[in-house]
């Protein structure tokens, strides 16, 4: 089993550039989710989607948007980088939705927005 | 002020030292308590869970959870090198993931 797989492992975007980080699980679970890591901010939740079909907003949502393209796949855009947005992207993904269920995080994604 | 206030280090200890990493918080309400640690390049993977105030033990981890002092901490006996990573509490009201507040990480050291 591959678990939780994220492309790109690295991209620069010059600002005002748009671009997809990629996700997908083989592990057949229902939810899934992008975080952010920055310097002194541990994670934070960027989107999530608790089954397929269904994504929500979550604590820093602005300036992305995500796409449940079915149950293994969950991709987040964004649509005009700003360097705010520079960071480690991290995909997760678990069977329900409770936090006493293990979660499994991707490799991350690093981005530098120019 | 942050919700989770957790000291980044580095925390470097020799091998065989008991560890102790700790998380304030400010919402009385978090009931779910949470500790992942995240090696170099690595995405997190959880190690404890805690619901509640107690203690929970597991191999050489101890979490421990005091609500009315708002702390919660996690304890490493017998440090390995194969130990040294960043470690992340984590907390929730609800106990949904999509409500989890991360603390900022704290990086350990245990050298041989």
């Amino acid at each position: 089993n591959a678990g939780v797989t994220q492309t790109p492992k690295f991209q620069v975007l010059k600002t005002g550039q748009s671009m997809t980080l990629q996700c997908a699980q083989d592990m057949n679970h229902n939810s899934m989710y992008w975080y952010r890591q920055d310097p002194g901010m541990g994670l934070r939740l960027i989107y999530y989607s608790a089954s397929e079909g269904t994504t929500d907003k979550g604590e820093v949502p602005n300036g992305y948007n995500v796409s449940r393209l079915n149950k293994r796949e969950f991709s987040l855009r964004l649509e005009s980088a700003a360097p705010s947005q520079t960071s480690v992207y991290f995909c997760a993904s678990q069977r329900g939705g409770l936090a006493r269920e293990t979660q499994y995080f991707g490799p991350g994604t690093r981005l530098l927005v120019l | 002020q942050k919700e989770v206030e957790q000291d980044p280090g580095p925390l470097s200890v020799p091998e065989g030292a008991i560890v102790s990493l700790n998380c304030t918080y400010s919402n009385s309400a978090f009931q779910y308590f949470m500790w992942y640690r995240q090696y170099s390049r690595k995405g997190p993977e959880l190690l404890m869970y805690t619901y509640s105030s107690g203690n929970k033990e597991d191999g050489r981890f101890t979490a421990q959870v005091d609500k009315s002092s708002k702390y919660i901490s996690l304890f490493i006996r017998d440090s390995q090198p194969s130990d040294s990573a960043t470690y992340l509490c984590a907390m929730s009201v609800t106990g949904g993931y999509n409500k989890l507040i991360f603390g900022a990480g704290t990086r350990l050291a245990v050298h041989p």
